[in-house]
């Protein structure tokens, strides 16, 4: 199975100022033959399945706030808050769906707070 | 709309039997994979396996092999999870997820909105 580490496992960040999550995983998950990461952003608020945000990295889902980035290849990932407002507090998620069988692990996820 | 809703929730005994459902509507339900994700109270999110309602190719995380079924009846468009013999340890919150997109590997949206099993005697 492909290991997906996220640090930090927690942060608080004071509201306006920028929010870096970041995701490592165990191989590579950038597919050579199209040139793709395969690679997921989710957001989880209480109470609530999860939301994707970022898709192939760096691919910012429709309705997504532009304040949301994604970048990375290969096995390091960050999912960048430009300037975090009180909404954004939730459990994010990296998740890779490279591996074949189709086993989408996911990180640990990390919690975001309002400093 | 493309939804997928999933069954209520469920409060059972150790060693039970128990079959969860996850209904898809506003899209080809056939044509597109649905997982499978359980979620411990307090935890992080677990891929359990995944299944293509299509022909019912399905393939689970080792972690769950032999531990649960998923299926799915294409003529109802829905996909369940079910366990011969719950144990306490199956608490959690369940949620089915579709790909983003047919018919490779891609994200997943929607989601469900979860199905809270509690297993106590």
């Amino acid at each position: 199975d492909i290991v997906m580490t996220q640090s930090p496992d927690s942060l608080a960040v004071s509201l306006g100022e920028r929010a870096t999550i970041n995701c490592k995983s165990s191989q590579s998950v950038l597919y050579s033959s199209n040139n793709k990461n395969y690679l997921a952003w989710y957001q989880q608020k209480p109470g609530q399945p999860p939301k994707l945000l970022i898709y192939w990295a760096s691919t910012r889902e429709s309705g997504v706030p532009d304040r949301f980035s994604g970048s990375g290849s290969g096995t390091d990932f960050t999912l960048t808050i430009s300037s975090l407002q009180a909404e954004d507090v939730a459990v994010y998620y990296c998740q890779q769906y490279y591996s074949t069988p189709r086993m989408y692990t996911f990180g640990q996820g990390t919690k975001l707070e309002i400093k | 709309e493309v939804q997928l809703v999933q069954s209520g929730a469920e409060v059972k005994k150790p060693g039970e039997s128990l079959k969860i459902s996850c209904k898809g509507s506003g899209y080809s339900f056939t044509s597109y994979w649905i997982g499978w994700v359980r979620q411990m109270p307090g935890k992080g999110l677990e891929w359990m396996g995944i299944i293509y309602p299509g022909d019912s190719d399905t393939r689970y995380s080792p972690s769950f092999q032999g531990q649960v079924t998923i299926s799915a009846d294409k003529s109802i468009s829905t996909a369940y999870l079910q366990w011969s013999s719950l144990k306490a340890s199956d608490t959690a919150m369940y949620y089915c997820a579709r790909h983003l997109s047919p018919p490779g590997a891609s994200p997943f949206d929607p989601w469900g909105q979860g199905t809270l099993v509690t297993v106590s005697s």
